[in-house]
């Protein structure tokens, strides 16, 4: 998708350890978002920003934090990661026109 | 805040038919209504949207209609095709500044 890149794609981890997934754009958007989607649970949001420095919390919050250093920046961290955070991850940013555009996903698995 | 409902979460039709998917929201304040289409593994993409200042949308094959005072905007697909199969979010936001509400989503199975 034009102007928004995730990364890892795909990732593996151990229980416990710590994992961050990065979210850049190149639309100089101020508002992004982190998504997780589950079978059964559709997009639940974890965290956004609406600016460099300026974060807030989602309805799962929990288990993550984030930061947005830079503008094109947003970077998700499991603090320590678990089982139920195993989950496809979506990043989204919003333009003017209101609507968002997503990036392809990370497909986290712990294990 | 706002509650966005979707239905059906499954539905099924044979190629060709036409495809209707409903979502009802809470928050008469709301006005911007788009609608993503996800195809599997990948993310959702925008397909249509619509504005509370307008009632219908069509674009192509695809449609979607807004009645504010019932609260409900639907997406309509006519003659549809193997790909059209995907799961569909409806979502409603108060426009500029303010985050989308997703509905549950709807997985649309076009049988050829």
């Amino acid at each position: 998708d034009a102007g928004i890149t995730q990364s890892p794609r795909h990732k593996v981890t151990e229980t416990g350890t710590p994992v961050t997934l990065r979210c850049h754009q190149t639309e100089n958007h101020r508002y992004m978002y982190w998504y997780r989607q589950d079978p059964g649970h559709g997009l639940r949001l974890i965290h956004y920003s609406y600016g460099v420095k300026d974060t807030d919390k989602g309805e799962v919050s929990d288990g993550y934090s984030v930061s947005r250093s830079k503008t094109e920046d947003f970077l998700l961290t499991l603090e320590s990661a678990t089982s139920s955070q195993t989950s496809v991850y979506f990043c989204a940013i919003q333009g003017q026109n209101y609507g968002y555009t997503f990036g392809s996903g990370t497909r986290l698995t712990v294990v | 805040g706002e509650n966005v409902e979707q239905h059906p979460s499954t539905l099924s039709v044979q190629e060709g038919d036409s495809a209707v998917i409903k979502c009802t929201y809470s928050d008469s304040a709301s006005n911007y209504f788009p609608w993503y289409k996800q195809e599997l593994g990948k993310g959702p993409q925008l397909i249509i949207d619509i504005r509370s200042n307008v009632g219908e949308k069509k674009d192509q094959r695809i449609a979607v209609t807004l009645n504010k005072t019932a609260k409900h905007f639907s997406l309509h697909i006519t003659e549809t095709q193997p790909e059209d199969s995907a799961v569909y979010f409806c979502a409603a936001s108060k426009g500029a500044g303010n985050m989308l509400t997703f509905g549950g989503g709807t997985r649309l199975m076009v049988k050829p």
